[in-house]
């Protein structure tokens, strides 16, 4: 079973600059999530989809973040413009909607340089 | 608000011994633990899990044990192993709404052969 796919692998960008990145879930998991994992700390969650749908984004900075999940599979979460304090990795989980507890599988996050 | 804590930042062990990890939290809707081992340069892989209705869960050489009148989890490596070496997230969830996860801060376990 393939597992959750992230890409790009790393990135670089400029303060003010504008950044994409992108998560295939495992296939036929219909939950998805959006974890920022800053240097030393454990993973916060930034946004959960139940398909299409936006379950939890109070943790997401509106301002500058945002994410879609279209057709209920792949999903984007886009930063615009960045801060230097969003330099972290982003974390693409998913799982099985009707699995009765919560294990989440993790895909190997994009890590974000804003200098 | 840290409402999941992992106090002890590293850990060293001899190959061969037991590897003692803690975690605390303060939540008290949290009602399933989660235990995550983290190699460098991938993501978080689940290693093992405990309901908040049981005290201990065994998974070979993995044992998580939970003390719920302290708010306190522990994970034993029995015997420890070179490729055990990683960060291990300790996580919590409670079973309503979301059902999302809250990380600790992790542990960065070393051992020594």
């Amino acid at each position: 079973e393939a597992g959750v796919a992230q890409s790009p692998r790393y990135k670089i960008i400029e303060k003010r600059q504008s950044v994409a990145f992108w998560c295939n879930p495992i296939s036929g998991h219909a939950t998805l999530y959006w974890y920022q994992q800053i240097l030393g700390q454990g993973p916060k969650l930034l946004i959960q989809f139940q398909n299409n749908g936006v379950v939890d984004d109070s943790q997401l900075p509106k301002d500058r973040f945002s994410a879609e999940r279209l057709k209920g599979v792949d999903s984007t979460l886009k930063i615009q413009p960045a801060k230097l304090e969003d330099s972290a990795v982003y974390l693409c989980a998913s799982r099985v909607r009707n699995q009765p507890y919560n294990e989440q599988f993790f895909g190997p996050g994009t890590r974000l340089t804003v200098l | 608000d840290q409402q999941v804590k992992q106090n002890s930042p590293s850990l060293s062990v001899q190959e061969g011994r037991i590897s003692i990890l803690n975690c605390d939290y303060t939540n008290s809707m949290f009602d399933y633990f989660l235990w995550y081992k983290k190699y460098p340069a991938e993501g978080p892989t689940f290693l093992i899990s405990i309901s908040s209705i049981k005290d201990k869960n065994e998974d070979g050489r993995f044992t998580v044990f939970l003390n719920k009148s302290a708010k306190h989890l522990s994970l034993h490596i029995v015997p420890s192993q070179p490729g055990d070496s990683a960060v291990y997230f300790c996580a919590a969830s409670p079973q309503t709404g979301a059902n999302n996860l809250f990380f600790g801060t992790g542990t960065r376990l070393t051992v020594i052969p």
